[in-house]
């Protein structure tokens, strides 16, 4: 079974650039989610899809951060414009449902803002 | 707001040499507790998932455990391929059953 895809690995962008980060998750899972995690802490949601619709978007800086997840399979996550702060791996999730326990992880996308 | 709070934030074990990790938490309402397990440069692992005080599950080294304000991942004697960052993370009853991770406790377990 092949797992959560993610690109690219790494990405190294100046402040005020944008950038866009790509998932594909597990087939049949339905639901998908973005995490991000700043090195030495756990990781933080930012959005939820449930198939192509947002589930739970409450802690996403929305002013500079989007996200789409398009037909209910690949989504991206856009940042724009970055900012120091936003150096983080991004870590994409997918789960077979809403209420499913087990989120299985992509091994995200390491993001460095100069 | 669901708070998970674990403890050491790093631990230095020598092979063979048995401890435990501590995950504390608050929540309105516990439907789950999970353990996952994530390796530098890779996304967490999936381990344990815990429902109930008094719960317990095991795979090879690791033992979990759950009481109705913590839980505990027993590791014995461990390993050096052992050495991770191990992730808490609770599921409230309610709501819209998103995860909340806590911080991690880093594992390195020495030959």
């Amino acid at each position: 079974e092949a797992g959560v895809a993610q690109s690219p690995r790494y990405k190294i962008i100046e402040k005020r650039q944008s950038v866009a980060f790509w998932c594909n998750p597990i087939s049949g899972h339905a639901t998908l989610y973005w995490y991000q995690q700043i090195l030495g802490q756990g990781p933080k949601l930012l959005i939820q899809f449930q198939n192509n619709g947002v589930v739970d978007d409450s802690q996403l800086p929305k002013d500079r951060f989007s996200a789409e997840r398009l037909k209910g399979v690949d989504s991206t996550l856009k940042i724009q414009p970055a900012k120091l702060e936003d150096s983080a791996v991004y870590l994409c999730a997918s789960s077979q449902g809403q209420t499913s326990v087990k989120l299985f992880f992509g091994s995200g996308t390491q993001l460095s803002v100069l | 707001e669901d708070q998970v709070t674990q403890s050491p934030e790093a631990l230095r074990l020598q092979e063979g040499e048995s401890s435990s990790l501590n995950c504390s938490y608050t929540v309105s309402g516990l439907r789950g507790l999970f353990w996952y397990r994530q390796d530098p440069g890779k996304g967490p692992e999936f381990l344990f998932t815990l429902y109930s005080a008094g719960e317990e599950k095991e795979k090879e080294r690791l033992k979990a455990t759950l009481t109705k304000k913590e839980s505990f991942l027993h590791i014995t004697a461990p390993k050096p391929e052992d050495s991770a960052t191990y992730l808490c993370a609770v599921q409230a009853k309610g709501g819209s059953y998103i995860p909340t991770f806590g911080r991690g406790t880093s594992l390195i377990v020495h030959p």
